[in-house]
């Protein structure tokens, strides 16, 4: 089965205050793994998509790395804006994403 | 475009009473998703349908819960009859497989429901 577990549960960081989230995937057959912002009351927004280890993107503050077991997103000098929940997903073949429970980032002014 | 459409945004209702949620997809997608998304168990797929046919309903909570797509721009998401355990907010999604590099799901803004 596919499981998706991402930590911490919540991150608060000052802003300036650089910082990494963290998911750990199982999953046979990876054909993408799939990070999402989602505001208070909003539906889920797309970020990044990776398809294989070592590979890197990037927008804006925001970093996404992937290696065979985890990838990391990467926040540089964040700022009260970049406050959400990061959701992690992967996708085996044309299966839905499954997803993570999530990251609730808060960024303190 | 103008996105994955739902209605309505909000719905509160009274426990045994049915309740219908629906969701427009992007047009052109062909893939639609049904998620149920709670604070205990996060997002969770309840159904999907690729090219108006139901594949997996596996995720489903039981007989109570029942979904339609009869065209390529349209679906609906049935509780009949509503329990309290089923508060949560429903999401729809699309996906267009055929879009290359674009192969992701968009969502919509989600319907929250409340039943007393």
């Amino acid at each position: 089965e596919d499981q998706v577990t991402q930590s911490p549960e919540a991150l608060r960081l000052q802003e300036g205050e650089s910082s990494s989230l963290n998911c750990s995937y199982t999953v046979s057959g990876l054909r993408g793994l799939f990070w999402y912002r989602q505001d208070p009351g909003k539906g889920p927004e797309f970020l990044f998509t990776l398809y294989s280890a070592g590979e890197e993107k990037e927008k804006e503050r925001l970093k996404a790395t992937l290696t065979k077991k985890e990838s990391f997103l990467h926040i540089t000098a964040p700022k009260p804006e970049d406050s959400a929940t990061y959701l992690c997903a992967v996708r085996r073949g044309n299966t839905p994403l499954v997803f993570g429970k999530g990251t609730r980032l808060s960024v303190i002014a | 475009d103008a996105g994955v459409i739902q209605s309505p945004r909000h719905e509160v209702t009274e426990m045994g009473q049915e309740v219908t949620l629906r969701c427009k997809p992007i047009s052109g997608h062909d893939y639609l998703f049904w998620y149920r998304q709670t604070m205990m168990r996060g997002l969770e797929l309840l159904i999907y349908f690729n090219n108006n046919v139901p594949i997996d309903d596996s995720g489903m909570p039981e007989d109570r819960f029942s979904a339609k797509m009869p065209n390529a721009s349209f679906s609906t998401l049935k509780i009949q009859p509503s329990e309290p355990r089923d508060s949560a907010v429903y999401f729809c999604a699309s996906r267009d497989s055929l879009a290359g590099g674009l192969d992701t799901q968009y969502f919509g803004p989600g319907t929250r429901l409340t039943v007393l």
